[in-house]
């Protein structure tokens, strides 16, 4: 099965500019999880989709950052204006299900590293 | 306030040896964890897993204890292999109405030399 889709790879862009972050979960997962993962530091929760509702965004700076996911399938993560601390990986990662029994397994994509000058 | 620890932030060994990974957490209402591998420029993979009412869950050379009453897991990569290096991360999912969320430790950089 093809994995999770992400781009671009990398981003280079100057403090307040804006940019959108791309992801294609695996086909037939309802749950799409966008982290953040900073140098030196474990992946963060930024916000959760189950479909396409938000079932978790507790650590999205609301501010600065938003997320949609259209008809349930691919997402964009946005983030305008940028600042110096936004510098990070963004990791797109999907499940078949949030909640169901079992250990929730994610699937993630390669990520895009974000740097602010 | 971080749920999920990774006190070593890296582990040194030599082939064929065994490497230890530790990981604690805080929160009793985590009802499973997992281990991930991650290689540069790659996203994290999944390892093994392990519910919190198990104590011990094994698959090939990579073993998962947990003990809840230190709250406490350890993964044990034996024989270790150069391919084994790369930074592993521990995972706790919420249960409940979390929807299945994922915190994860810092990480752990393991480099094992030939």
């Amino acid at each position: 099965e093809a994995g999770v889709a992400q781009s671009p790879r990398y981003k280079i862009i100057e403090k307040r500019q804006s940019v959108a972050f791309w992801c294609n979960p695996i086909s037939g997962h309802a749950t799409l999880y966008w982290y953040q993962q900073i140098l030196g530091q474990g992946p963060k929760l930024l916000i959760q989709f189950q479909n396409n509702g938000v079932v978790d965004d507790s650590q999205l700076p609301k501010d600065r950052f938003s997320a949609e996911r259209l008809k349930g399938v691919d997402s964009t993560l946005k983030i305008q204006p940028a600042k110096l601390e936004d510098s990070a990986v963004y990791l797109c990662a999907s499940s078949l299900q949030g909640w169901v029994s079992g250990a929730n397994v994610l699937t993630f994509g390669a990520g895009s590293r974000l740097t602010v000058l | 306030d971080q749920q999920v620890k990774q006190n070593s932030p890296s582990l040194s060994v030599q082939e064929g040896r065994i490497s230890i990974l530790n990981c604690d957490y805080t929160n009793s209402m985590f009802d499973y964890f997992l281990w991930y591998k991650k290689y540069p420029a790659e996203g994290p993979t999944f390892l093994i897993s392990i519910s919190s009412i198990k104590d011990k869950n094994e698959d090939g050379r990579f073993t998962v204890f947990l003990n809840k009453s230190a709250k406490h897991l350890s993964l044990h990569i034996v024989p270790s292999q150069p391919g084994d290096s790369a930074v592993y991360f521990c995972a706790a999912r919420s249960g409940g109405t979390s929807y299945g969320k994922l915190t994860f430790g810092q990480g752990t950089i393991l480099t094992v030399h030939p």
